[in-house]
């Protein structure tokens, strides 16, 4: 089966303006989350989505990220406006979470890497 | 959420059996331990998860105490191609449509030599 997919693979803007990265999630998976991962450290939470609702975006900045995920299945996240330490590789992951689903694994995306200038 | 701590760096050589242990104190009655393991430039990849005693697949071992306040992930017959950094997780993996509360720590940066 095909993996998730992520666009684009990488990215060079400058602080102050803005990118949006597109996941597009394995067949069927209802869970999709979004992760920040800064060079030398574990990926971070951003979002957890739930179908098309959200159900842990405790470490999203608001004020400058968003993200969505219409019908279900693609997601958008967004940055506006960029600053320097948003640098970092920002992986896409699903999940075939139900209950009594003993097996959790989440599939990764290979992520975009995103400099900041 | 439960807090892991695993160490930073370890080194072996091929063919050896690897043991990495995690430690998580607060770990809650719901909770299962997972491990993933990542390569440079690409995202982690599912390993192994248990809740209780041993689980094997046909890449690792996961030994976990009665008190599972520790986990320890076992590599038999390790590769130069196992050179990674391995993380491992504590989390429900349902908690009736919430969130996982999964977090990732720095993990363990393992190299393997010739």
């Amino acid at each position: 089966e095909a993996g998730v997919a992520q666009s684009p693979r990488y990215k060079i803007i400058e602080k102050r303006q803005s990118v949006a990265f597109w996941c597009n999630p394995i067949s069927g998976h209802a869970t999709l989350y979004w992760y920040q991962q800064i060079l030398g450290q574990g990926p971070k939470l951003l979002i957890q989505f739930q179908n098309n609702g959200v159900v842990d975006d405790s470490q999203l900045p608001k004020d400058r990220f968003s993200a969505e995920r219409l019908k279900g299945v693609d997601s958008t996240l967004k940055i506006q406006p960029a600053k320097l330490e948003d640098s970092a590789v920002y992986l896409c992951a699903s999940s075939l979470r139900r209950p009594g689903l003993k097996i959790y694994e989440q599939y990764f995306g290979p992520g975009t890497r995103l400099t900041v200038t | 959420l439960a807090k892991t701590t695993q160490p930073i760096s370890m080194d072996s050589y091929e063919g050896q059996e690897v043991n990495i242990t995690c430690s998580h104190n607060n770990i809650a009655t719901n909770d299962y331990i997972t491990w993933y393991q990542q390569f440079p430039s690409q995202g982690p990849r599912f390993i192994i998860q248990g809740y209780k005693t041993k689980v094997t697949n046909e890449v690792a071992s996961l030994f976990i105490p009665a008190d599972r306040k520790s986990s320890t992930l076992s590599l038999p017959r390790v590769s130069l191609s196992d050179t990674a950094v391995y993380y491992c997780l504590v989390g429900a993996p349902y908690s009736g449509g919430g969130a996982d509360g999964l977090t990732f720590g720095k993990g363990t940066h393992l190299i393997i030599q010739p």
